[in-house]
């Protein structure tokens, strides 16, 4: 069954320093999420892209948030200064439709920031 | 008010038992309706769909009530396997018709 990846399952950094996180979304999909959810806190949206472009994004993702599809496979989410803040389980999903499609998640990067 | 607000529980039902979650959500506009299910430190998994008409999956059955903005869950002849956090999730309106808004998830725990 196909599969979103996300690499790396866990990421340890320090206050400030600049985070990548990689997600292979499902080959024939369109749409991609990126989520997050803060220990013990609901799953919350960061922002979607399709297109090559950011279809809509929320509040959290501010200036410090950037997305990028840089080969056609990977779909990658920068921090550009992690802040303590920012330490959460980060979700990658990918859909084939925009509107009440399925999403498919990926098992998630856990991001630890001291 | 919270956008999806679900009872946190925990609920801790005896196997076999039947099992009720509800959810409200205070969109409107939202057009889609999901119920997800989170193992511990898991990514949310797509449990059903919910359509007005109400819908049934096995053991499990959900109900949509677009008027008073309430949605349901009902898990007949539990099995330990469903002990999980379920999660209430709708899209959001017409603008916002990609993002998947998530309640805080109802926690359930089946006991042999």
């Amino acid at each position: 069954e196909p599969e979103v990846t996300q690499t790396p399952s866990h990421q340890v950094t320090q206050m400030g320093q600049e985070v990548i996180l990689r997600c292979v979304p499902i080959s024939n999909h369109l749409y991609f999420y990126w989520y997050r959810q803060i220990l013990g806190q609901k799953v919350e949206f960061l922002v979607s892209f399709y297109n090559n472009e950011i279809s809509e994004k929320s509040e959290i993702f501010d200036d410090q948030f950037s997305v990028e599809r840089p080969d056609g496979s990977n779909f990658t989410l920068k921090i550009r200064s992690t802040k303590l803040e920012d330490s959460a389980m980060y979700f990658c999903a990918s859909s084939e439709h925009r509107r009440g499609g399925e999403l498919f998640f990926g098992e998630g990067s856990r991001l630890t920031v001291l | 008010r919270k956008e999806v607000e679900q009872d946190p529980g925990p609920f801790n039902v005896p196997e076999g038992a039947t099992v009720a979650f509800n959810c409200t959500y205070s969109n409107s506009a939202s057009q889609s309706f999901f119920w997800y299910r989170q193992d511990c430190r898991k990514e949310p998994k797509l449990l059903m769909s919910v359509y007005s008409s109400g819908n049934e999956d096995g053991r499990f059955t959900a109900q949509l009530n677009r008027a008073s903005q309430y949605i349901s869950l009902l898990i007949r002849d539990s099995k330990l396997s469903d002990s999980a956090t379920y999660l209430c999730v709708v899209t959001g309106g017409i603008q916002g018709a990609q993002k998947l808004v998530f309640g805080q998830g109802t926690r359930l725990t089946i006991n042999p």
